[in-house]
């Protein structure tokens, strides 16, 4: 079974440059995650969907960055200026619907983002 | 209000063990999971727990007492490989949703010496 796919690996902005990051879920995962982890620090909720909705995105700085996923499968996460502030790995992560003791949320590798 | 704290850096000796604390607060608690995180990698799921007490998976094991708002991974014959950041993460039912959203830690660095 493949895992959680993000993509870039990598990536290197100026300030005010703008970026997308990808992921493609875990088949069949209704529920998918991004979350920001600055470097030595847990990683923290952006946004979260459960199918094509946006369950929670109250600490996505909505100036700024933006996330969707219109068929409830794979997903964008883009910051449209960003800010030497954003430098962090930027982590999706999947799961299916809490059912009780399916909790296992599975994250990708992460794109490291480096503002200059 | 919400917070999960643990202590940034631990240290122990291979052959030995080692326990990771965490403490949390939480109005609703729904479940509490543990996570090894290594440089550069993502977090890699390694318990959940819910109900009080211990629970034994081998090389790890996991307590919770919900009363307390405390929580511990314990590691038992430590390997120089046991090496990693330990993330402590709580679900919160009246925060995000159906409680399907994980509060996470900053971290326990821990570090094991021959």
């Amino acid at each position: 079974e493949a895992g959680v796919t993000q993509s870039p690996r990598y990536a290197v902005l100026q300030e005010g440059q703008a970026v997308s990051f990808w992921c493609d879920p875990i088949s069949g995962h209704d529920t998918l995650y991004w979350y920001q982890q600055p470097r030595d620090q847990g990683p923290q909720l952006l946004v979260y969907f459960r199918d094509e909705a946006v369950i929670d995105n109250s600490q996505l700085p909505s100036d700024r960055f933006s996330a969707v996923r219109p068929k409830g499968t794979n997903s964008t996460l883009k910051i449209q200026s960003a800010k030497q502030g954003d430098t962090a790995t930027y982590l999706c992560a999947s799961s299916l619907r809490d059912r009780g003791a399916n909790t296992e949320v599975f994250f990708g590798k992460g794109t490291r983002l480096t503002v200059v | 209000g919400q917070g999960v704290e643990q202590p940034d850096n631990l240290m122990s000796v291979e052959g030995t063990f080692a326990r990771v604390n965490c403490t949390y607060s939480t109005s609703g608690f729904n479940g509490l999971s543990w996570y090894q995180q290594r440089e550069g990698h993502a977090p890699v799921f390694l318990s959940y727990v819910v109900l009080d007490g211990l629970k034994d998976s081998g090389h790890f094991s996991t307590f919770l007492s919900r009363s307390n708002g405390y929580s511990y991974l314990l590691l038992t014959e430590l390997q120089i490989k046991d090496s990693a950041s330990y993330l402590c993460a709580v679900r919160d039912r009246n925060y995000g949703g159906s409680g399907n959203k994980l509060i996470f830690g900053t971290g326990t660095l821990l570090s094991v010496k021959p």
